[in-house]
């Protein structure tokens, strides 16, 4: 069975970094494109950015709006996507979801982790 | 504002059909990229619905289905039940803009 976990949310103020974590298992990670999405309260869902495998050398690429805030890295040897968050504005407060990419479609979601960013 | 349009909301009763419309441009939709389909029941994470315009996932019931024309996609369901009370998210890619997604669709079960 494929999950997805994710961790590091939490409450932290404006300006501030946070790192996600997501563990994957009941998949060979390492070979598989991973993803991070958020949903803001009340909201719809956004893409932030994604991670290939290193077959395809690891390339990121990233949603216009946190592009140069926010970084997605990978370790297989863990099993482990991250997703670094700097400068977090209020704005940055939602569900951050990682996903496994079937292709050009998410095929499983982790449940989520709140991030919440207030003085 | 999202990329892609859907209804706010949709309603039907008990064993209706309904279908929820997704509407791009052609800088994504139009542009023969591939449309996929997610499932939020409430409180929960959105499940993969209906993925490349109009394949299920094991176990997604035979009562979806997808297609897509021209700058549009639509999802339909079939003899509706209580349990597909959720919302409905149409994606795709933006040859500017990367992965984009719809605002959302809250189906209500009558």
């Amino acid at each position: 069975e494929v999950l997805l976990v994710e961790s590091g949310g939490g409450l932290v103020q404006p300006g501030r970094s946070l790192r996600l974590s997501c563990t994957g298992s009941g998949f060979t990670f390492g070979d598989n494109h991973m993803s991070w999405f958020r949903q803001a309260p009340g909201k719809g869902l956004e893409w932030i950015g994604f991670i290939k495998s290193k077959t395809y050398g690891e390339t990121t690429e990233y949603a216009a709006s946190i592009k140069g805030r926010f970084t997605i890295t990978r370790d297989d040897s863990k099993n482990i996507a991250y997703l670094q968050m700097n400068s977090l504005k209020i704005e940055d407060t939602a569900v951050y979801y990682c996903t496994k990419l079937g292709g050009s479609y998410a095929d499983y979601w982790g449940q989520g982790t709140l991030v919440t960013v207030s003085s | 504002q999202s990329v892609l349009t859907q209804p706010p909301s949709v309603s039907g009763a008990p064993g209706q059909r309904v279908t929820l419309s997704c509407t791009g441009s052609s800088s994504n939709i139009g542009a023969h990229y591939d449309v996929h389909w997610y499932q939020q029941l409430p409180g929960t994470a959105p499940k993969l619905l209906i993925y490349v315009n109009n394949n299920r996932p094991s176990g997604v019931p035979d009562r979806f289905s997808g297609s897509k024309s021209g700058t549009s996609a639509s999802l339909a369901i079939s003899g509706l039940q209580a349990e597909d009370e959720a919302d409905y998210y149409c994606q795709s890619f933006d040859s500017s803009l990367g992965v984009v997604f719809g605002g959302g669709t809250k189906l209500t079960v009558l």
